[in-house]
């Protein structure tokens, strides 16, 4: 069964470093799709960055990048220069396609943010 | 914004009840997708409509049950509440061959 792993529950950064946040994945699919979501506080799920399984390039946007490594199965988020708004919850999840075509997502526990000053 | 909307975004209601939560797809999405966020299972993929058919179904128990009306909207209808099925309730819609997922700002479901 397909599965996402997040190992690190909390994280703390300082202000304009860069974390890393680890995702794992486990899937017998030769094509998958894997995303990153940031949720705030405040609750609402915000679309970072998504990696195609065929991708020979990590995806890149603005200050997010993932650092995807298909022999590994890991699709880890790299936040560079973080922000104090860059406090949240953040999660992978993968998009599972099944016989029927139905693409939902699979998700990982998460992994909490705090950026300090 | 993200275009999809949900209604409404808090609700609290008492064990036993029945509630309707509404989603508003963003413009040009056949594809709504409901999931749970409750603190103990994290987020669980419910039901899947496409285009006003039922697609996929995941974790939804037998007192849910959801549709999508032919103007693309959906509702998930939540009978004989019980306090464990307080939880944040979202809604996301993508365009069936696009692999975005856009979603709702969430209704966060109270049962006392």
């Amino acid at each position: 069964a397909q599965k996402i792993t997040q190992t690190q529950p909390g994280m703390f950064v300082q202000e304009k470093e860069a974390v890393t946040l680890d995702c794992t994945y486990d899937t017998s699919d030769q094509s998958y799709g894997l995303f990153w979501y940031k949720q705030p506080s405040s609750g609402e799920m915000i679309f970072l960055i998504y990696q195609g399984s065929y991708d020979e390039q990590n995806a890149t946007e603005g200050r997010y990048s993932l650092n995807f490594q298909k022999a590994r199965k890991s699709a880890n988020l790299v936040i560079s220069a973080s922000q104090l708004g860059d406090s949240a919850m953040y999660f992978c999840a993968m998009r599972e396609v099944n016989a029927g075509n139905n693409r939902k997502l699979i998700w990982g526990l998460g992994t909490s943010l705090a950026v300090n000053p | 914004d993200s275009g999809v909307t949900q209604t409404p975004k808090h609700l609290i209601t008492a064990t036993g009840q029945r509630v309707t939560l509404r989603c508003s797809p963003r413009s040009g999405d056949l594809s709504v997708y409901w999931y749970q966020q409750s603190l103990d299972q994290g987020l669980q993929f419910l039901i899947q409509y496409y285009n006003g058919e039922e697609r996929a179904k995941g974790n939804i128990l037998e007192r849910f049950s959801a549709q999508q009306f032919p103007d693309l909207h959906s509702e998930l209808n939540l009978s004989s509440l019980e306090l464990g099925d307080s939880a944040l309730y979202f809604c996301a819609s993508s365009q069936d061959r696009n692999y975005g997922y856009t979603f709702g700002s969430g209704t966060r479901l109270t049962v006392v």
